[in-house]
């Protein structure tokens, strides 16, 4: 079974500085999509970054990339210039490519981001 | 932008009563999802729905849960007798490729 590990229960960043969530997971299969998803106290599922395992080069957006080493099965978020929008709980997510079926979800236990002035 | 819809926001109800959970996904996806949340924990898959039959299950759905997709738009949740330990928040998602999110129901029952 695939299992996400998120080992950091809280973070803090400055505005305007950078911070990196960690992110580790673990499975036998090599081809799967992993996420990043944001959720405000809204408590909406807003997601952030994709990226495909077969895919070498890291996924970016705007403000957000992520460093994927598939050998270590390791995806972490970095922010860039945070804002205090950023303030969040986030939640990486893996699902595996499989095509006909409705492959699920299986989530990380969260980081709860403080951004700071 | 098209967007994945829920209703209600929030529903408040006695244990041991039916609720419906409404959910209308984004109208060219093919692959339903819900999810809970428990206040305070990890979003957890409960079901996947493709060609109009459930694709896959968790251990939390179990006989007191149904879905059903019941025209071409809307996507049902249904607890049939509901405990104290479904009070969470329940998220409907659907994809294309990357699964969109519905900005959830919370569900309390008293």
């Amino acid at each position: 079974a695939q299992t996400v590990t998120q080992s950091q229960p809280e973070m803090s960043v400055q505005e305007a500085e950078t911070v990196t969530l960690s992110c580790t997971y673990d499975t036998s299969e090599s081809d799967y999509y992993l996420f990043w998803y944001k959720q405000p106290p809204s408590r909406q599922m807003i997601l952030v970054i994709r990226q495909e395992a077969y895919k070498q080069q890291n996924a970016t957006e705007n403000r957000f990339s992520v460093n994927f080493q598939k050998a270590a099965k390791s995806f972490s978020l970095k922010i860039s210039d945070s804002q205090l929008g950023d303030a969040a709980m986030y939640f990486c997510a893996y699902r595996l490519i499989n095509t006909g079926t409705a492959s699920k979800l299986t989530f990380g236990t969260g980081t709860r981001l403080q951004v700071t002035l | 932008e098209p967007e994945v819809t829920q209703t209600p926001s929030h529903q408040v109800t006695q244990m041991g009563q039916e609720v419906i959970l409404r959910c209308v996904p984004i109208s060219n996806h093919l692959y339903f999802y819900w999810y809970r949340q428990i206040l305070g924990q990890k979003v957890e898959f409960l079901v996947s729905f493709y060609n109009n039959e459930i694709s896959e299950k968790s251990e939390i759905f179990d006989d007191q849960f149904s879905v059903e997709r019941p025209d071409g738009s809307n996507f049902t949740l249904k607890i049939r007798s509901t405990k104290l330990e479904d009070s969470a928040m329940y998220f409907c998602a659907s994809r294309a490729g990357t699964q969109y999110f519905g900005p959830g129901t919370r569900l309390t029952v008293l």
